[in-house]
């Protein structure tokens, strides 16, 4: 276990349907992540919370909407997406925003039908 | 813009056949380079930081090094359990020395290691 749990580990959902990812850390880390991994591209960085504070948007569309209601919990609320949306979401978390050294979650995977 | 470009894109070698990643980069400035493992189906494993040109840090059979252009992941010996996606990203500063925690990540370099 890596510290930060992330469920869960797969889903599989219509485009007409609403869900959520759940992320958890026990580390005691103030800074949160969602990062955006499809096959063949870089990760993504989606969005980062600093101390429950929403800190960055990386021009993710809205049907993608993030909730940080403490500093050891992070949420993806997903509703109407896309086929192309289909990829793994990692949560990662680090003791600040200016320390790189990330623990990262293992991930949803997500399939969009 | 900051970029990350990984390669070779995927390396097989034999047991023991030693190899080395690169990571280039260009960043308006630097607060550090990170290396990270990923095994299939799982998130990435957090392996070195580097903050500096000069820099080396190992582990086991890994050794990374920073230039001020570029990062080596050096592989001694390796094993098929060194099989993964090894990914490179950067932390980058702005003018007033304030990152915001955003890495920007390379696509990887696949390694395979045959027995």
């Amino acid at each position: 276990e890596t510290g930060v749990t992330q469920t869960p580990r797969h889903l599989v959902m219509g485009m007409t349907n609403k869900k959520s990812l759940k992320c958890e850390q026990h580390l005691g880390h103030n800074a949160m992540y969602w990062y955006k991994q499809s096959a063949k591209k870089p990760l993504e960085l989606m969005f980062v919370y600093n101390f429950k504070e929403q800190t960055e948007n990386n021009s993710v569309p809205s049907r993608f909407s993030p909730e940080c209601p403490n500093s050891s919990h992070l949420f993806l609320h997903l509703h109407t997406l896309q086929p192309e949306d289909s990829a793994l979401y990692l949560c990662a978390s680090s003791r600040d925003r200016d320390i790189g050294g990330y623990t990262f979650g293992s991930g949803t995977r997500l399939t969009v039908v | 813009e900051d970029q990350v470009t990984q390669s070779p894109e995927a390396l097989r070698l034999q047991e023991g056949e030693s190899s080395s990643l690169n990571c280039s980069y260009t960043v308006s400035g630097l607060r550090g380079l990170f290396w990270y493992r990923q095994d299939p189906g799982k998130g990435p494993e957090f392996l070195f930081t580097l903050y500096s040109a000069g820099e080396e840090k190992e582990k086991e059979r890994l050794k990374a090094t920073l230039t001020k252009k570029e990062s080596f992941l050096h592989i001694t010996a390796p094993k098929p359990e060194d099989s993964a996606t090894y990914l490179c990203a950067v932390q980058v500063v702005n003018a007033g020395g304030t990152s915001y925690g955003k890495l920007t990540f390379g696509q990887g370099t696949i390694l395979t290691v045959h027995p």
